[in-house]
């Protein structure tokens, strides 16, 4: 079975100053990797995804990721923050066969200090 | 497009009460479930579909059930509330290939006294 660990309960970062969000997963085979973004009181919104190509993928609101098998890791980055990045930050895998089922981290708490 | 809808977003059961969640999509989307978010457990899996007429179970499904008459409509029944269904629900629903993740509904808060 897959599963996502992300190992920080909360990232504090000073604004403008790069964040990066860790993750590895554990999955047989290749895997589809997801990040997500809750801000209070509102459901997930997509990120950005890795599914097959270049390791470093591109994603919304200025985000990246970097995908890296050897190390089964899928960090979440951005160069600069805003203090309105702070928010809960999930990742996710799936294998690539079988349903679509999705395995969730437990979440990640920013804090972009102004 | 509305994408994923929750109703209601907010309710409030006696223990013992049953009570039914309602989801509907319109992006004919095969894949349908029901997370539960509670602080710091993540998002956990009750029940899946593949497809119309096709459920299964997830990580924590027991006090749950679900059923899928149609491809846009994937109801959660809790059949006696207990104090320990008090949580954040999700309805998130994806394409069968899942090559874009999921689209998640905005949730419900549910509290049972």
């Amino acid at each position: 079975a897959q599963s996502v660990a992300q190992p920080e309960d909360q990232v504090n970062v000073a604004e403008g100053n790069p964040l990066t969000v860790k993750c590895t997963y554990s999955v047989s085979g290749n895997p589809y990797l997801f990040w997500y973004v809750q801000y209070p009181n509102r459901g997930l919104q997509f990120l950005l995804k890795y599914i097959t190509g270049d390791n470093l993928v591109k994603g919304s609101y200025g985000f990246e990721a970097e995908f890296n098998k050897s190390q089964t890791s899928f960090h979440l980055k951005k160069p600069s923050a805003l203090v309105s990045d702070s928010a809960l930050y999930f990742c996710a895998v799936r294998a690539p066969y079988g349903n679509n089922r999705l395995a969730f981290g437990k979440g990640n708490q920013v804090v972009v200090i102004p | 497009n509305a994408g994923v809808t929750q109703t209601p977003k907010f309710q409030v059961l006696k223990t013992g009460q049953s009570m039914t969640l309602q989801c509907a999509q319109d992006m004919n989307h095969e894949y349908m479930s029901w997370y539960r978010q509670d602080p710091g457990m993540g998002l956990r899996l009750i029940h899946y579909s593949v497809g119309a007429g096709i459920t299964d179970q997830g990580e924590v499904p027991n006090g749950y059930n679900v059923s899928r008459s149609t491809t846009e409509d994937f109801p959660l029944r809790l059949l006696s509330a207990a104090p320990s269904q008090t949580s954040v629900y999700f309805c998130a629903t994806g394409t069968r290939q899942g090559l874009r993740g999921y689209t998640f509904g905005s949730g419900t808060r549910l509290t049972v006294v």
